[in-house]
């Protein structure tokens, strides 16, 4: 089983502020590393596919990099509405696996 | 437009089965390259993958979890049903599924239901 390990776990943040979130897998995965969204009570929301590709929808200050087992999502000038944890998710193998989560906190 | 709603019991008994039913709509479970997956959450924990099913009727489990799973589909009530057998309190959670629009090619779950939460106790 491929485990992704994100880090940090926890973050408090201000407004405006740029917020890096890094994603490792236990193996090389390619690009097949996805990232998303949940806020409370609601259903995880896609916000970057295969590492680095956009969503329709989504505002262009989140973007993704990276390959093989390192990754990054990246928040420019982080808003409020932002709060949220974020998980990345891996479908290389046939059975995908999530990360751990990071939680965001607005200052 | 795509939609996904689960269904099931909002609480079950220690060592009794589970059944959750994910209808959907907006997409066809015949269509080549399309699946749905099955997805968990914990109460205030992370989202944990469980099973996933393709067009072609190919399923695959969770390592942790696969001999209490089952999934299956019926195709002509865009249905997919997923049961877990000797049910735990530690299986306490929210459990979504998900469409997967092209699961051969790494696609990732796109569009999810709203979750149904699902209590182990007695």
């Amino acid at each position: 089983e491929i485990v992704l390990t994100q880090s940090p776990d926890f973050q408090s943040v201000t407004p405006k502020e740029k917020v890096t979130i890094t994603c490792r897998a236990s193996q090389s995965i390619g690009s097949s590393l996805h990232w998303y969204q949940q806020k409370p009570d609601q259903s995880p929301k896609l916000l970057i596919k295969y590492a680095s590709q956009s969503i329709s929808g989504v505002p262009s200050r989140f973007s993704g990099s990276g390959s093989g087992t390192d990754f990054t999502l990246t928040i420019n000038s982080l808003e409020a509405e932002d709060a949220a944890t974020y998980y990345c998710h891996q479908s290389s193998s046939l059975r995908g696996t999530f990360g751990q989560g990071t939680k965001l906190e607005i200052k | 437009q795509v939609t996904l709603r689960e269904s099931g019991p909002a609480l079950v008994k220690p060592t009794q089965t589970l059944t959750l039913t994910c209808t959907f709509s907006g997409f066809s479970l015949s269509t080549s390259g399309m699946c749905v997956s099955w997805i968990r959450q914990p109460p205030g924990k992370a989202l944990e993958w469980l099973a996933r099913i393709d067009w072609d009727d190919d399923k695959y489990y969770s390592t942790s979890l696969k001999t209490r799973l089952t999934i299956s589909k019926d195709t002509s009530k865009n249905q997919v049903v997923l049961t877990m057998t000797n049910m735990d309190p530690v299986d306490t959670a929210t459990y979504y599924c998900a469409r997967v629009a092209y699961c051969s090619g790494g696609s990732p779950e796109d569009y999810w239901g709203q979750g149904t939460l699902v209590t182990v106790s007695s």
